[in-house]
């Protein structure tokens, strides 16, 4: 075990919704990094917070936004979803090197 | 732009043989290199950290090496078991813990 939760396990949205994922890191972690992995692919990095700042993004437009909270918890948001958007959503909490993932969120688009 | 490669794609060996799974990387500019290990559907296991000074780290029945200039890494896996039927992910750091991963190695071992 981690300690890195993240809810939902899976969901099912439509082409054009709007969905929230969540992630809550160990206490201390003030890191948090959240990767998408399309079927058979490797983790893609989306963007990374540090303190409640975005600390770099990755190749993904500005529909995928996030927020970090003091309680070391953290949102993706994802707006005007596209089928491509199918995935296993990770986040990844980190203090050093060492970086701890959740479980994941299965997101099916329809 | 870091690329990461893995080879093989997908492997399937008998119990009991010793396995090397393979990872380059195009630039050799990194802070360390890691091996993880997912099962179908789940999150990602830390296997082992290489940092970029180190050759190599052991744990248990795996071994992980770094050669950082010819940007390749392998993962040694000795005396396999059914149990080790996972994806293997290398990922390097270029900074910043933000992770690039390669596309894996599909492991089945078969009793």
């Amino acid at each position: 075990e981690t300690g890195v939760t993240q809810s939902p396990t899976h969901l099912i949205k439509t082409r054009g919704q709007q969905v929230t994922l969540r992630c809550s890191s160990q206490s201390g972690h003030n890191t948090v990094s959240w990767y998408q992995q399309a079927l058979g692919q490797g983790p893609q990095f989306i963007f990374q917070y540090y303190r409640e700042e975005e600390n770099g993004r990755g190749n993904f437009p500005p529909r995928f936004s996030g927020l970090q909270f003091p309680n070391y918890s953290s949102e993706l948001n994802v707006n005007a979803l596209e089928l491509d958007d199918s995935a296993l959503y990770l986040c990844a909490s980190s203090v050093g090197y060492e970086q701890y993932f959740g479980p994941g969120t299965r997101l099916t688009v329809t | 732009k870091q690329e990461v490669t893995q080879i093989p794609a997908a492997l399937s060996v008998p119990e009991g043989e010793n396995l090397v799974l393979n990872c380059s990387f195009t630039d050799s500019a990194i802070y360390n290199l890691q091996w993880f290990r997912q099962d179908p559907g789940k999150g990602l296991t830390s296997l082992l950290l290489i940092q970029s000074s180190q050759r190599e780290q052991t744990s248990g029945r795996l071994n992980a090496s770094l050669d950082k200039s010819s940007g390749r890494s392998t993962l040694y896996i000795a005396a396999s078991q059914p149990g080790d039927s996972a994806t293997y992910l290398c990922a390097v750091d270029g900074g910043y813990n933000k992770l690039i991963f390669g596309a894996g190695t599909r492991l089945a071992v078969h009793p």
